[in-house]
């Protein structure tokens, strides 16, 4: 069964610390995706990252890197020098295709707190 | 950057009245969702609609739950005869094709009382 992981439920650190979000993922499929949201306090699910199974290069977006590994299947998010803004809830998803359409499965989320 | 945009942001209504969430996806997306979030507690799928149609649906999703696309621009989802535990923000998204990722709107918080 396709099942998303982030075993982190809350994290906090202090401004300019770097951070890692774990994430680990199940599924039979040999071809999914890999997402990454962000959830501010007001709400809405901003998108981050899409990621296929086919491409395992890291990727690296400012102060922002994630790592994907399909041998532990997992696709961990880093910030570097976090800020307060980055303060959210983050979370992981994968969409594959179950032999239909599929949907994206969400983690339940890791919350960030970076104090001034 | 074009954006999903979702109305109302709040809506309050009581128990056993119908309520209708609007959306309106981006223009050239084919493939529309409808999720939510219970306060505090991950994202679930509710529906995925293309070509005029349901194609998926979670077993959240029942009788009470209907999307429709009454026109070009707008995707509703309407819950006939609320309860308390339909109380949550509800997210409408599209996508382009199947593979994309998923741009959502703001979300409609509902509130059951």
């Amino acid at each position: 069964a396709q099942k998303v992981t982030q075993a982190q439920t809350e994290i906090s650190v202090v401004e300019k610390e770097d951070v890692t979000l774990d994430c680990v993922y199940e599924t039979r499929d040999t071809t999914y995706y890999l997402f990454w949201y962000k959830q501010p306090p007001s709400g809405e699910l901003v998108f981050l990252i899409r990621r296929n199974s086919f491409d395992e290069q890291n990727e690296i977006s400012g102060r922002y890197s994630w790592n994907f590994q399909k041998s532990t299947s997992s696709f961990n998010f880093t910030i570097t020098a976090s800020q307060v803004v980055d303060s959210a809830v983050y979370f992981c998803a994968l969409h594959d295709f179950g032999g239909s359409q599929g949907n994206l499965i969400f983690g339940k989320g890791t919350k960030l707190s970076v104090k001034p | 950057e074009p954006e999903v945009t979702q109305t109302p942001s709040h809506q309050v209504t009581q128990m056993g009245q119908e309520v209708i969430l609007r959306c309106v996806p981006i223009s050239n997306h084919l493939y529309f969702y409808w999720y939510r979030q219970i306060l505090g507690q991950k994202v679930e799928f509710l529906v995925s609609f293309y070509n005029n149609e349901i194609s998926e649906k979670s077993e959240i999703f029942d009788d009470q739950f209907s999307v429709e696309r009454p026109d070009g621009s707008n995707f509703t989802l309407k819950i006939r005869s609320t309860k308390l535990e339909d109380s949550a923000m509800y997210f409408c998204a599209s996508s382009e094709i199947l593979t994309d990722g998923y741009t959502f709107g703001s979300g409609t918080r509902l509130t059951v009382v």
